[in-house]
């Protein structure tokens, strides 16, 4: 079936420092988005990439989405403690079983140290 | 008022019960979801909708069934509840895109439920 690996599982930071996380897929996909989960709260849309190589900013977050269409990364500058939370990303693959839906992955649990 | 509600936020329950959650929306989606979150496991899709007619399985569907009753409701049931079903479940609604892709998910603030 569709594998989504995301890493790290959780990142813990100083204020201040930069955060990555990681999404690799095992198929070519369609599109990918982004979600952030607060603590004790729900997924909320961050953004989605569909284009070969596209790179979209959104003030210090920056995501990018591999030429080959198969990996993506999530990448926050000079984190803030409004920061913390878990970051997922979802791929979506019109190919799988006939009909499109989005695979999420394990998630990155950030925490910052303040 | 949240766009998407459910129904119960809490609840706790035994084994061999009958669980039924709710989901309604006020956004005039057409696709309706059902995810199950496990610390560490991410969200795992249980059930799907495209329209009133038309149920699919998810991921993990097997101990679960759904209803979508109007376009605006999509109730999950746990006809025998069972201790590994203990999971934050939310419930999700999008509009797909022009691709025919899913689109941004609107979820909703989710139901805790526990199986003792």
């Amino acid at each position: 079936g569709q594998q989504v690996m995301q890493i790290p599982q959780y990142q813990h930071v100083q204020e201040g420092e930069d955060f990555t996380t990681y999404c690799n897929s095992s198929t070519t996909l369609s599109n990918i988005q982004w979600y952030k989960q607060r603590p004790g709260g729900h997924p909320v849309f961050l953004i989605q990439l569909v284009k070969s190589g596209e790179v979209k900013k959104q003030k210090r977050l920056t995501f990018q989405f591999g030429e080959a269409k198969k990996n993506s990364s999530l990448h926050i500058t000079a984190t803030q403690t409004t920061d913390v939370g878990t970051y997922f990303c979802a791929e979506e693959n019109s190919h799988f079983q006939g009909a499109q839906k989005l695979v999420f992955g394990q998630g990155t649990r950030l925490t910052i140290n303040p | 008022d949240a766009d998407v509600t459910q129904t119960p936020r809490n609840r706790i329950t035994k084994t061999g019960k009958r669980i039924m959650l709710e989901c309604s929306q006020t956004k005039g989606h057409d696709r309706m979801y059902w995810y199950r979150q496990d610390p560490g496991l991410g969200l795992q899709l249980i059930y799907y909708s495209f329209d009133v007619k038309d149920i699919n399985k998810g991921e993990i569907s097997d101990g679960y069934s759904v209803s979508r009753q109007a376009q605006a409701k999509f109730s999950l049931s746990l006809e025998s509840a069972i201790p590994n079903q203990t999971a934050l479940y939310f419930c999700a609604t999008s509009k797909g895109d022009r691709a025919g892709d899913t689109g941004e998910l609107f979820f909703g603030e989710g139901s805790r439920l526990t199986v003792l």
